[in-house]
């Protein structure tokens, strides 16, 4: 299988808390962009970072990669009810896989 | 700028019958990509596309799943003689160009074999 692997699966805190999400990916990429995907609904473009990044923000959204360990982490500071969803990672080269996803619920 | 269209957004077919879904991209976007996300899981990869061509067609089951970009019109991804596994949401993604950059996905097409 190319996709690679996200964890945690869920993850639940508390508002107001940091959320962070980790996903490793197998082949070589240009880029890997996370995607947030509410219940039901289609996917959302979060952040894409490039190959040759370490780390990029936006607004409350912290990526880091990792290409030596094929990880990337998506950290959400002071988390919102509003950011529960399914958070994909997905890795890009000729074409998009997508990881597992981890489902994070925000408990107000 | 309308962005990428897909309709419909709901479809119901009894097993056996043809689905067709279509997926009209954003304007300027040359490559399409088709995704298959069953409940509870991830999107997984179908099948690449630019105008009348098939780019990449390794995530599509070898039987009865076929698709099309054509010159004029959207991308058509046809499902025959539907099986309730086939139930699931299919997205379509578009881009500018084929490194994976300015990917821009519709709602998707919520398919039910009933």
């Amino acid at each position: 299988s190319q996709q690679g692997e996200e964890d945690p699966q869920a993850l639940s805190i508390q508002e107001g808390e940091n959320a962070t999400m980790n996903c490793s990916y197998k082949t070589s990429i240009n880029n890997l962009q996370w995607y947030r995907q509410n219940s039901g609904r289609g996917l959302v473009h979060l952040i894409l970072i490039r190959s040759n990044e370490r780390e990029k923000h936006s607004g409350r959204l912290r990526v880091t990669l990792d290409t030596s360990k094929k990880s990337s982490s998506l950290l959400i500071t002071a988390s919102r009810a509003a950011d529960t969803a399914s958070y994909f990672c997905a890795s890009v080269y000729d074409k998009v896989i997508f990881g597992p996803g981890t489902s994070l619920s925000v408990i107000p | 700028n309308a962005g990428v269209m897909q309709n419909p957004r709901h479809l119901v077919r009894r097993r056996g019958q043809e689905a067709r879904l279509r997926c009209s991209p954003m304007k300027g976007h040359s490559h399409v990509y088709w995704y298959r996300q069953l409940p509870e899981e991830g999107l997984k990869f179908m099948v690449y596309l630019q105008k009348e061509n098939i780019i990449d067609e390794s995530g599509m089951p070898k039987e009865r799943f076929s698709a099309e970009f054509p010159k004029e019109g959207p991308s058509i991804l046809r499902i025959q003689q539907v099986v309730r596994g086939d139930s699931a949401a299919y997205f379509c993604a578009s881009s500018p160009s084929g490194q994976g950059n300015g990917y821009t996905f519709g709602s998707g097409t919520r398919l039910t074999v009933v």
